[in-house]
């Protein structure tokens, strides 16, 4: 079955750490785009992270110089390291594969998401 | 940035039509992506560049894209279609492309 699974989420105080993982099968995440998005309680959807599979890595504005998105090719997982969580960082985690259309990408496959919480 | 925007919420009756508008400058140029997501769940995907379904999306679902307006419409509304409905675009002139509307509530009436 091609499906993603999210895990890491938690609790965490304000200028901590957390590694959020994405356990694909199905497909191989190294051919794929991948990305994260988040949304905040109540919120919309934002994109925060993609990595290219040629590895080429790119950031929201929001998170860029605090987050890391990576993979692992031989467990066929996707990361994101988040350091220096704020309290607006608080959101379900969603990792999402992108798929190319012929004009543009979108997001065909998603995870069911796994919750950070950023609060003392 | 680009930005897209959509109206906060539509409510329509069972059985009738269903249109939730996405605007934004020259959308009709780019390709418009429709996600569905229920309370509780992952988005879905309903439709793509305008107007394509994936497999197993009704084809009560589907989307229209022209000037400054792209339309998501979902025929003979059923009460499952309750949820939120968001845009998306890909803007490749921009440094972060991935970007969504605000989202739509769609309520049955």
């Amino acid at each position: 079955e091609v499906q993603l699974v999210e895990t890491g989420g938690g609790l965490i105080q304000p200028g901590g750490s957390l590694r959020l993982s994405c356990a694909a099968s199905g497909f191989t995440v190294s051919s794929n785009y991948m990305s994260w998005v988040r949304q905040a309680p109540g919120k919309g959807l934002e994109w925060v992270s993609v990595i290219y599979s040629g590895g080429s890595t790119y950031y929201a504005d929001s998170v860029k110089g605090r987050f890391t998105i990576s993979r692992d090719n031989s467990k066929n997982t996707l990361y994101l390291q988040m350091n220096s969580l704020r309290a607006e960082d608080t959101a379900v985690y969603y990792c999402a594969r992108d798929e190319w259309g012929g004009r543009s990408w979108y997001f065909d496959l998603w995870g069911r998401g796994t919750l950070v919480t950023v609060s003392s | 940035s680009y930005v897209l925007t959509q109206p906060p919420s539509v409510s329509v009756a069972p059985g009738k039509t269903a249109r939730i508008t996405c605007g934004g400058n020259n959308i009709g140029s780019k390709s418009v992506h429709w996600y569905q997501q229920k309370p509780g769940q992952a988005p879905v995907l309903v439709v793509y560049d305008d107007s394509d379904r994936p497999s197993g999306i009704p084809e009560r679902f589907s989307g229209s894209n022209s000037g400054n307006t792209a339309t998501l419409t979902i025929s003979r509304v059923e009460a499952g279609d309750e949820a939120d409905y968001y845009c998306q675009v890909w803007d490749s002139s921009s440094d972060h492309p991935w970007v969504f509307g605000g989202g739509t509530k769609l309520t049955v009436l």
